[in-house]
Parts: C-alpha cells; structure tokens; sequence
C-alpha cells in the first residue's frame, strides 16, 4: 500500500532563507504529484502538480521535483516570506483511474519577520 | 469566481443524530470526491464520484453515505454519526480525472463534533 512520508514535520526559518521541504513515496508506480498549501480555517490550495513524466514544475518562487524511480519529491521556496507559513502537504495520484490522493501528513512551515 | 463550497462550516451534534454535510462547485466538474482529516492520520478519501449518479468507496467509507443527483452537488450523509466520526471533513472537485493532470479543487472545510 502507498505510505506517503513528509519530513520534517514542522520547520522555522527567518524571513529570506531558501528552505526545502522533503516527501517520499514507497511506490514509484504514481500518474502525478501534487503540493498542496493548508491555511488554518481555509481548504487546500494547490501549488504545483507534476505529472510523472515530468522532473519539476516552477511557479514564482517556488519549485517542485519529482524522482520518481527513488519515490523523492522536494519542494523549494525561495526566499521565503512571513505568508509562507502554512502547512504543506503532498500528495500522489496511483490509480489508473486516478480516483484518489494519497496525502503525506504535512510540514508545517513558520517564516519569521 | 470558481470554487468548491460547504455547509455547514462547523456544526456540534450527538450520537445518532442524522446529518448531512452539502458541498457545491460551480466549475461543471465531473469528479468530486469527500475526504476527511485527523491529527496523526493525515488526509484520507471517504467516497468520490466519476459523475451523476455514479459514485465508489474510497478508503474509509464506513458510516457515511453519499448521493450525486446533480453535478454541482455531492452531499455527504452521516445516518448515525459517533463520536469517531468526529474529524474535519474537504469536499474536492476536479475536471477530470486525476491522472490527466487535472488539479482537485478543495472546500473550506466542515469541522463536525460529534458528542
């Protein structure tokens, strides 16, 4: 069964430093992979999708990698911004079907003025 | 504006009492799907739906129920809610399917207590 893992679990960093959040799947066998940011009280809001194809994704600051043979994808914030705080889930497609995310449980990011 | 709502947003209620949560898109999706999410245990599909009148399991289906009438709608229904039923639930949409890049949409969120 697909284990989704998030590492690390929660991270602070000052306002300007370029951070890297970690995911890692056990099985390679995925369509795509997305991340995803949580804000307290708000739904989820997705950031990036890459599909398995693909090696990475770039959407302003932030840049998504997926190497899907060693089941790794990062997620790099460039200099980060009090905003960024919020948590940050992955989440892989595995079916063919593509009927369910599968979710990691989530860094949760605090940037400090 | 595009987006996925639901209703109620935070509701109190007590073992057994029948209730049902309603989430709504207005971006003619046809995939919907209900999640639901717990501390330690991360986010986990309930039920989703491919189209009208066309819905499947996900991973913890057990005590809910679902109905997909209209495209925009996709309630979901607790017949006798417990107390482990107590979570925040999402109601997410889509396009299409996964797996052709489509990115799911996600609700505010329901917070239920279940007493």
């Amino acid at each position: 069964k697909q284990e989704v893992t998030q590492i690390p679990a929660a991270l602070s960093v000052p306002e300007g430093e370029n951070l890297v959040l970690n995911c890692s799947f056990t099985d390679s066998a995925i369509y795509n992979l997305q991340w995803f940011r949580q804000d307290p009280g708000k739904g989820l809001t997705s950031l990036l999708l890459i599909q398995s194809s693909q090696r990475e994704q770039t959407s302003g600051r932030l840049n998504a990698s997926l190497d899907k043979s060693s089941g790794r994808s990062t997620l790099y914030i460039a200099a980060s911004q009090p905003g960024d705080s919020a948590t940050y889930l992955c989440a892989v497609t595995q079916n063919q079907a593509g009927t369910a995310l599968i979710f990691g449980k989530g860094t949760t990011l605090s940037v400090s003025s | 504006e595009a987006q996925v709502t639901q209703n109620p947003r935070y509701l109190i209620t007590v073992t057994g009492k029948k209730l049902t949560v309603t989430c709504s898109q207005n971006m003619n999706h046809e995939y919907m799907s209900w999640y639901r999410q717990d501390p330690g245990l991360g986010l986990r599909q309930i039920y989703y739906s491919m189209n009208v009148e066309v819905t499947d399991k996900g991973d913890v289906p057990e005590g809910y129920k679902v109905s997909r009438k209209e495209k925009r709608n996709f309630p979901l229904i607790l017949e006798s809610p417990s107390p482990n039923q107590t979570s925040l639930y999402f109601c997410a949409s889509s396009l299409t399917l996964g797996t052709s890049g489509e990115t799911q949409y996600f609700g505010p969120g329901t917070r239920l207590l279940v007493l």
